[in-house]
């Protein structure tokens, strides 16, 4: 089983429309999450962090954590052609005493106009 | 403030020749981690350094090694280079352990 899994898609949406990416991770002691977007030929970019169950607004995106299933979710709304990116989920592996992030192998989302 | 910086952003070497990479962190981020990125292998964690020491290691051969300077400023070195160390090498920077994590541009490093 891998550490970190996300459904490597294509995911594709219309635009205006809400698109949903999932993510599950393996380590329990896990504390910290992360979303970043990836444009192609680009470094990652951090768009979202969310540390406790729940759900976190920032604008257009909203991130869901469930640590008891061990899944976390990143909603974008209002979806537009400039979200089209890969969806990196990032998971802290020290269980909070270092920065190893573990990642997913991404999401890639295509917004059609 | 400024962002994560990295020099040189695009790097070509020869099989068995060493390369050092250099990632500039935010200003007052003490954390720095270095990543490695391949289409086959995704992102995959190198090390990570705090006010100078080594705090985690990746599973990487030794021909990987860094090390962090006092103000903060971070190099990664690869020894011996084999064709598949071709990657894109990110360093990233954090102001706390287990806290949000900014990355730089990158170093393209093409290994022929």
């Amino acid at each position: 089983q891998k550490e970190v899994e996300q459904n490597s898609g294509p995911l594709s949406v219309p635009e205006g429309a809400i698109a949903s990416l999932n993510c599950t991770y393996s380590d329990r002691v896990s504390q910290s999450f992360f979303w970043y977007r990836q444009y192609s030929g680009k470094s990652p970019e951090l768009i979202m962090s969310i540390y406790s169950n729940g759900d976190k607004e920032d604008g257009r995106f909203t991130a869901q954590l469930n640590k008891a299933s061990q899944y976390v979710s990143l909603l974008i709304r209002d979806s537009q052609p400039s979200d089209s990116a890969t969806y990196l989920c990032a998971v802290n592996g020290g269980g909070g005493a270092t920065n190893k992030l573990i990642f997913g192998t991404g999401t890639l989302l295509a917004v059609q106009p | 403030k400024a962002g994560v910086t990295q020099t040189p952003r695009y790097l070509i070497k020869t099989r068995g020749q060493q390369v050092t990479l250099s990632c500039s962190p935010i200003s007052g981020h003490r954390s720095v981690s270095w990543y490695q990125q391949t289409p086959g292998q995704g992102l995959q964690f190198l090390f990570e350094y705090f006010s100078e020491t080594q705090r985690n290691k990746g599973n990487f051969p030794g021909r990987f090694s860094g090390r962090q300077f006092s103000n903060s400023r971070s190099e990664m070195n690869v020894s011996t280079l084999e064709l598949g160390d071709s990657a894109l090498y990110l360093c990233a920077s954090s102001p706390l352990s287990g806290y949000e994590q900014y990355f730089g541009p990158g170093t393209r490093l093409t290994v022929t």
